[in-house]
C-alpha cells in the first residue's frame, strides 16, 4: 500500500501569517494534486502538478513539486480567514493505476482574525 | 470540470436497515469513484465504478455490503446495506477526468442509530 505523509495535520494561525503544509511519500508519483475542502461540502481541486521542480501559483497558493516527484509543498501567503478548511494532498503512482488516487491525511487549518 | 450532485444530502438512520445514495453528474464520464470520509479527516476509497463493467472494491470493502449500480455514464448509486452506527461517515462520489483529476460531489452524511 502506497503511503502518502502529511504534515502538520492541525494548524492554527493568525490572519497575516504564512505557513506551509507538506506532502512526502517514498514512492515515486505520476502527478499530484492538492484540494480543499470547506465543512459540509466535497474536495475542491487546487492545482495539479506533474512535472518535477514544478511550481505553480494560484493568488496567495503556491505548490511545489519536489524535483523527484516523492513530495509536495503547499504555501500560503498572508492567510485568510477565507482559507480556513481541509487541505489534502492525493497521488497517483508511477507503475499504478492511472487514475485512482491516494489521499493524504489532510492538514485541519483555522485562519483566525 | 463537472458537476456532481448527490442525493440525499444526509439522513439517520436505523441499525439493521439499507440506504441507497445516489450520485449524478452532468456530462458524460467513464470513472466515477466511491469514497468514504470521517468528519475532519481524509478520504478512504471505497470503490470504482465504471459503466459496463462490476464495481472494483478496494481492500477492506466487499460488494454485499456496498453495493454498486452503474447504469450509464451520468449516474451511479452507493447501498450501504446492514447499518451499523460504524458505517455513521460522510460519502463521496467523484468523477475521474484527464490528468488523474478528480472532481467531488458535496457528499452525504450518513447518521445510523
Amino acid at each position: 500500500t502506497q503511503l502518502l505523509e502529511q504534515s502538520p495535520q492541525f494548524l492554527s494561525i493568525q490572519e497575516g501569517e504564512n505557513l506551509t503544509v507538506y506532502c512526502n511519500s517514498s514512492s515515486v508519483f505520476s502527478s499530484l494534486q492538492w484540494y480543499r475542502q470547506e465543512p459540509g461540502e466535497g474536495p475542491v481541486l487546487l492545482v495539479t502538478v506533474v512535472t518535477g521542480g514544478e511550481v505553480k501559483k494560484l493568488k496567495r497558493l503556491t505548490f511545489q513539486f519536489g524535483d523527484a516527484r516523492k513530495d509536495s509543498s503547499l504555501h500560503i501567503t498572508a492567510a485568510q480567514t477565507g482559507d480556513t478548511g481541509l487541505y489534502l494532498c492525493a497521488g497517483a503512482w508511477s507503475g499504478g493505476s492511472n487514475y485512482k488516487l491516494t489521499f493524504g491525511k489532510g492538514t485541519l487549518l483555522t485562519v483566525n482574525p | 470540470s463537472a458537476v456532481i450532485s448527490q442525493k440525499p444530502s444526509r439522513d439517520i438512520c436505523q441499525r439493521g436497515t439499507s440506504l441507497t445514495i445516489q450520485c449524478q453528474v452532468d456530462s458524460q464520464v467513464t470513472m466515477m469513484f466511491w469514497y468514504r470520509q470521517q468528519p475532519g479527516q481524509s478520504l478512504t476509497l471505497i470503490a470504482t465504478a465504471n459503466q459496463g463493467s462490476e464495481a472494483t472494491y478496494e481492500s477492506g470493502f466487499v460488494i454485499d455490503k456496498f453495493p454498486i449500480s452503474r447504469p450509464n455514464l451520468t449516474f451511479s448509486t452507493l447501498t450501504v446495506s446492514n447499518m451499523s452506527p460504524e458505517d455513521s461517515s460522510i460519502y463521496l462520489c467523484s468523477v475521474g477526468l484527464a490528468g488523474n483529476e478528480q472532481f467531488f460531489g458535496p457528499g452525504t452524511r450518513l447518521t445510523v442509530l
